[in-house]
């Protein structure tokens, strides 16, 4: 069983509305997690960490974690045609721990 | 952050044969980490190398079939040895800054095995 398991596996949003992607952690060591974005045919990168239950704003996108659930979701309000790509959830045993294990991802397409 | 260039940006080879793809960082990184990623699927670890050391092998990644070389701080080199079509995937090298964990990708290595 896949330790990260993501949700929707593909979502259409309309332009400027809100995008919302979950995440859950079946092991419960893994409770560090990270946002990745991925266009196409271009590298992940990184959008935001959430390492402590609630809320963290970054602009336009808002995490929140859940540890006792190990569930957290991120939600990109205002979408853009630019937020179109595929995005993943990575968690972490701890902080210092390099060896993020990804889910296998959320295609989001805003559509214009 | 970290700026990661790999070479080549996409390769074509024929079963059996190896193949060699580079990974050069902008600044000095302790690990150079390994992706492998099928087609918009999950990102594999395959290993992790440090300057002057064996990489680390997660599992189902071998060294005799994914040798990997770090010779300095700033250059990892993954070779891909007796390629079979199940290897066609986007290799990606990745790697962070000590005061950060997240992690920087290159551009990846789109591999086809016929």
């Amino acid at each position: 069983q896949q330790k990260v398991q993501q949700s929707p596996e593909s979502l259409s949003v309309p332009e400027g509305g809100m995008a919302s992607l979950n995440c859950t952690s079946s092991d419960r060591n893994f409770q560090y997690f990270w946002w990745y974005r991925q266009h196409s045919g271009e590298g992940p990168k990184a959008l935001m960490s959430i390492f402590s239950d609630g809320d963290k704003k970054e602009g336009r996108f808002t995490a929140h974690l859940n540890k006792a659930s190990l569930h957290v979701s991120l939600h990109i309000r205002d979408s853009q045609p630019s937020d179109s790509a595929l995005y993943f959830c990575a968690a972490s045993s701890n902080t210092g721990n390099y060896k993020y294990v990804f889910g296998a991802g959320t295609r989001l397409k805003v559509i214009a | 952050s970290v700026l990661l260039y790999q070479k080549p940006n996409r390769d074509i080879c024929q079963s059996g044969t190896s193949l060699k793809i580079q990974c050069v960082a902008d600044s000095q990184v302790v690990s150079m980490f390994w992706y492998q990623q099928f087609q918009e699927q999950s990102l594999m670890l395959m290993a992790t190398a440090n300057e002057g050391s064996e990489a680390t092998y997660e599992s189902g990644f071998t060294k005799d079939k994914f040798p990997i070389s770090r010779p300095n701080l700033t250059f990892s080199t993954l070779t891909v040895n007796n390629a079979r079509p199940g290897d066609s995937s986007i290799y990606f090298c990745s790697s962070k800054t000590i005061s950060n964990e997240r992690l920087f990708f290159g551009h990846g290595t789109k591999l086809s095995v016929l």
